[in-house]
């Protein structure tokens, strides 16, 4: 069975750094794609960024480069989201998802989210 | 990035009804090497992270009823739930995966009349 196990909640202050896991099993990791994804408190789905653990190959959303970064550990089959420096408005649930990948002619595609993990709940207040 | 418009923002429909939910692309998002639309669709409940329901727009996840079915072209795309069941109460969002980054719509609200 493919599982993403994501590391606890977290209480933090402004300022604050903070490092958040996702760890994969089940399945070669090194071979698809890991997602992060945030949701606000009472708000919809939106996409930080995303990694290949293969080559640690990584692309972030313009809203969010340079604010988040994603990182991998093969050895551990784990992915990774950390900030530097937390803002109150961090507040989220952070979810990491593996995303299924196609392969059209000799391109590959990256395609659909599939399974997704639990959730870190990421609270930031002084 | 595309844009993904969700509508409605919440329907309420009774046991046993239909359930319409659409999503709109800013741009298309059809790539003709393999004729598929790169839409999916993910329901989301109370406490709980997303599910995937669809993927190429119509093609239903393995153990997801088939009261849920996917369908749209250009760049109009449709959520039906038909029989709709206690358990189908839950936030259902479109995504894009065409282009990076990869944009959601904002979310459709479904409950019971």
């Amino acid at each position: 069975e493919v599982r993403l196990v994501q590391s606890g909640a977290e209480v933090k202050k402004p300022g604050e750094s903070l490092r958040i896991s996702c760890k994969a099993s089940g399945y070669n990791f090194a071979d698809y794609w890991i997602a992060w994804v945030r949701q606000m408190p009472g708000s919809g789905l939106e996409w930080l960024g995303v990694i290949y653990p293969g080559d640690s190959d990584t692309r972030y959303s313009p809203s969010f480069q340079g604010h988040v970064t994603i990182s991998t550990d093969k050895s551990f089959n784990t992915a990774y989201l950390q900030w530097s420096s937390l803002k109150a408005s961090d507040t989220a649930m952070y979810y990491c998802a593996r995303q299924q990948q196609v392969e059209v002619g000799s391109v590959t595609h990256k395609a659909w989210f599939d399974p997704w993990g639990q959730g870190t709940l990421v609270s930031v207040s002084s | 990035d595309i844009v993904m418009t969700q509508s409605p923002d919440s329907l309420a429909v009774s046991l046993g009804g239909r359930a319409t939910i659409n999503c709109k692309s800013s741009q298309g998002v059809f790539f003709s090497s393999n004729n598929k639309y790169y839409i999916a669709w993910y329901q989301q409940k109370p406490g709980q992270p997303p599910k995937l329901l669809i993927y190429w727009a119509s093609t239903r996840e393995s153990g997801v009823p088939d009261r849920f079915s996917g369908g749209g072209s250009g760049t109009d795309f449709t959520l039906t739930i038909s029989d709709l069941q206690a358990e189908d109460v839950a936030v259902y969002y479109c995504q894009q995966y065409y282009k990076t980054p990869q944009t959601f719509g904002q979310g459709t609200k479904v409950e019971i009349k």
